[in-house]
């Protein structure tokens, strides 16, 4: 069975500074995908980042990029220039690629505060 | 493109009761997945239905089932309602093999 730990249950951060969040994973599988979801106050589960594990090339969406160390089985979020707005719980994700199937495996969250 | 819905938002239920929660995908999405989140447990996978067949799991108990229909939409069904059932719901959609959304969730109160 895959599980996936975030060792950070809270971080703030001040406003327009640079923030990364951990994450560690455990799986024997070679051929999955790994997510970031953030959750704002609003609840709404909002994908931040993918990366498919057989891409070396660490993914990028403005100012979200990762960090994907494969053998490590580390996959840690940096956010650039952090705004007000980034202020949510953010989790990290596991994902077999299967036939069929989009079984996501959570972590606990990390809360991150933006401060002003 | 609408999003992934879920309906109802906001739900109250007493103990022993039944609840059907709903959640139609976005549009062309096949897969629908549905996970339960409370404080103490996290996020947890009930299960997942693509072209109205159950291809995955979670470990819960038989008393949560789902269904899906012929147009991708899914109904959640819980039955003898327990305290510990109160959660945020989300149901999530996606193509095969890429990653999901979520709807808004259905949050269940158990009294």
């Amino acid at each position: 069975a895959q599980t996936v730990t975030q060792s950070q249950p809270e971080m703030s951060v001040q406003e327009a500074e640079t923030v990364t969040l951990s994450c560690t994973y455990d799986t024997s599988e070679n051929n999955y995908y790994l997510f970031w979801y953030k959750q704002p106050p609003s609840r709404q589960m909002i994908l931040v980042i993918r990366q498919e594990a057989y891409k070396q090339q660490n993914a990028t969406e403005n100012r979200f990029s990762v960090n994907f160390q494969k053998a490590a089985k580390s996959f840690s979020l940096k956010i650039s220039d952090s705004q007000l707005g980034d202020t949510a719980m953010y989790f990290c994700a596991f994902m077999k690629r299967m036939e069929y199937g989009n079984k996501l495996v959570f972590g606990a969250g990390t809360i991150l505060r933006v401060k002003s | 493109k609408a999003g992934v819905t879920q309906t109802p938002r906001y739900l109250i239920k007493t103990r022993g009761q039944q609840v059907t929660l709903s959640c139609s995908p976005i549009s062309g999405h096949r897969s629908v997945s549905w996970y339960q989140q409370t404080p103490g447990q996290g996020l947890q996978f009930l299960f997942e239905y693509f072209s109205e067949t159950q291809r995955n799991k979670g470990n819960f108990p038989g008393r949560f089932s789902g269904r899906q229909f012929s147009n991708s939409r899914s109904e959640m069904n819980v039955s003898t309602l327990e305290l510990g059932d109160s959660a945020l719901y989300l149901c999530a959609s996606a193509r095969v093999g890429t990653e999901a959304f979520f709807g808004q969730g259905t949050r269940l109160t158990v009294v």
